[in-house]
């Protein structure tokens, strides 16, 4: 069981937007900072978004995030096939004596 | 452009110590503001933290877990690693290293290695 929650799997066509939700609490997303990654099959987790809404340098404006209390969310827009992967998001959480959490991450699938 | 590199057995038997090292190229390990961490992905779940190392020396673990990881540095050799002993099947994940920045409310890595799968059967 993730500390955050997530849906298991969200569909769109492709050039359509799509939006993946993070669910919290105050000890984690609602008290600090929200990171998005993309997991592509076999492959590392790359981070797509920083401190809820910041882009490394090379991640493109089509991804986004955005937090609202203890909720963050990742939308991508104009869809492509390269774009099915799985979604985590992450934050640090105060409790016990403070620790990385993860969500249990977003399967996209693009139709 | 910083690259790490996971290294260690596939295969370890119940019970036994498991150590993983990981490499980390195009950047020195022992620069500040670093946090050299271990996180695993159980197959087929999400991503689980294990812990961190920074300033070379400091380490801090996830409390949710057993206290059986260890984390440490080689400076000279630009390499940390992570044991983790009495291991069980439970453990059976692919081991990532990462460099991440965790202060001032926010924890996230950009530099990932590849993974490495370990096995845990006798």
């Amino acid at each position: 069981q993730s500390v955050l929650t997530q849906p298991p799997s969200v569909s769109a066509a492709p050039g359509q937007k799509v939006t993946i939700s993070c669910s919290g609490t105050n000890s984690n997303i609602g008290s600090y900072y929200v990171s998005w990654y993309q997991q592509l099959p076999g492959t590392a987790p790359k981070l797509l978004i920083y401190d809820n809404n910041k882009r490394p340098s090379g991640i493109p404006d089509r991804f986004s995030g955005s937090k609202s209390g203890t909720s963050a969310t990742l939308g991508i827009t104009g869809l492509q096939t390269g774009d099915e992967a799985d979604y985590y998001c992450g934050a640090w959480d105060s409790s016990l004596s403070g620790l990385w959490v993860f969500g249990g991450g977003t399967k996209l699938t693009v139709l | 452009q910083v690259q790490l590199q996971e290294s260690g057995p596939g295969l370890v038997k119940p019970s036994q110590t498991l150590s993983l090292t990981c490499t980390v190229s195009g950047g020195s390990i022992s620069s500040g503001g670093h946090y050299w961490s271990w996180i695993r992905q159980h197959p087929g779940k999400g991503l689980e933290w294990i812990g961190y190392i920074y300033n070379s020396v400091t380490t801090y673990y996830n409390p949710s877990l057993k206290s059986r990881f260890t984390i440490s540095v080689d400076t000279s050799k630009n390499q940390f690693s992570l044991k983790l002993s009495s291991v069980t099947a439970a453990d059976t994940a692919v081991y990532y290293c990462a460099r991440a920045y965790c202060s001032g409310g926010s924890c996230y890595s950009g530099y990932w290695g590849q993974g490495t799968l370990v096995t845990v059967s006798s």
